[in-house]
């Protein structure tokens, strides 16, 4: 079991520029989703994903983010145009329907400058 | 939003003293699970335990203890003679239904050896 593959694991950008950030959850595992972590707001939930179907994205800050889900064992959260304000860790996790604890992958620290 | 509250910001212990955690929820459903994550200084987030909120039975694993305690909305996670490689972010999370996890704000633990 590889876990939760998150790539890149380090990303700088420029603002404006369009940012993408991949996932590829445990083989097996039906929910997947996409948390931001940065001092100010802690760990915030953007969007989850049921069966390849969002279930939740409340938490997506504005139009920049937009998140796919185009088969079971592959996910991406696009940042376009990249903002300063966007730099943070950003998690992918996955997990099985039910109140189960999730698994995370190593995360993605994104730099905006 | 149903909070989980973390009040201890940091807390810095010696090696080998005892060091507990708090973690306080909101809720207004009767079923429920909580959940505490590990984030050691490489930044992953490891996960630690669930509980039901069916189950207050304490429970103890190694060094690890947690109590959770309906009546005053607790789920509180004690280290018995810490040790340096505890040194970490601690992060308690609810999680209610087929909603996702929601976080506290997390305990930061330095340990000196």
């Amino acid at each position: 079991d590889a876990g939760v593959i998150q790539s890149p694991r380090h990303e700088v950008t420029e603002m404006g520029q369009e940012v993408t950030l991949r996932c590829k959850p445990i083989s097996g595992h039906n929910s997947l989703f996409w948390y931001r972590q940065t001092m100010m707001r802690g760990l915030e939930l953007l969007i989850y994903f049921n069966n390849n179907v969002p279930i939740d994205d409340s938490g997506m800050p504005e139009d920049r983010f937009s998140a796919k889900m185009p088969n079971a064992s592959f996910s991406t959260l696009k940042i376009q145009p990249s903002e300063p304000r966007d730099s943070a860790v950003y998690f992918c996790a996955s997990g099985t329907t039910g109140n189960y604890g999730y698994t995370f992958g190593s995360g993605t620290r994104l730099t905006v400058v | 939003a149903q909070k989980v509250t973390q009040a201890q910001t940091e807390i810095s212990v010696v090696e080998k003293e005892d060091v507990t955690l708090d973690c306080v929820y909101e809720t207004r459903d009767t079923t429920y699970y909580l959940f505490w994550y590990k984030q050691p200084p490489s930044g992953e987030l490891v996960f630690l335990i669930r509980r039901n909120s069916f189950d207050e039975q304490n429970e103890i694993s190694g060094r690890y203890s947690w109590n959770f305690q309906k009546s005053t909305s607790s789920f509180n996670f004690t280290i018995t003679a810490s040790q340096v490689v505890d040194s970490a972010v601690y992060f308690c999370a609810r999680k209610t239904g087929r909603r996702a996890l929601t976080f506290g704000s997390g305990t930061r633990l330095q340990v000196q050896p």
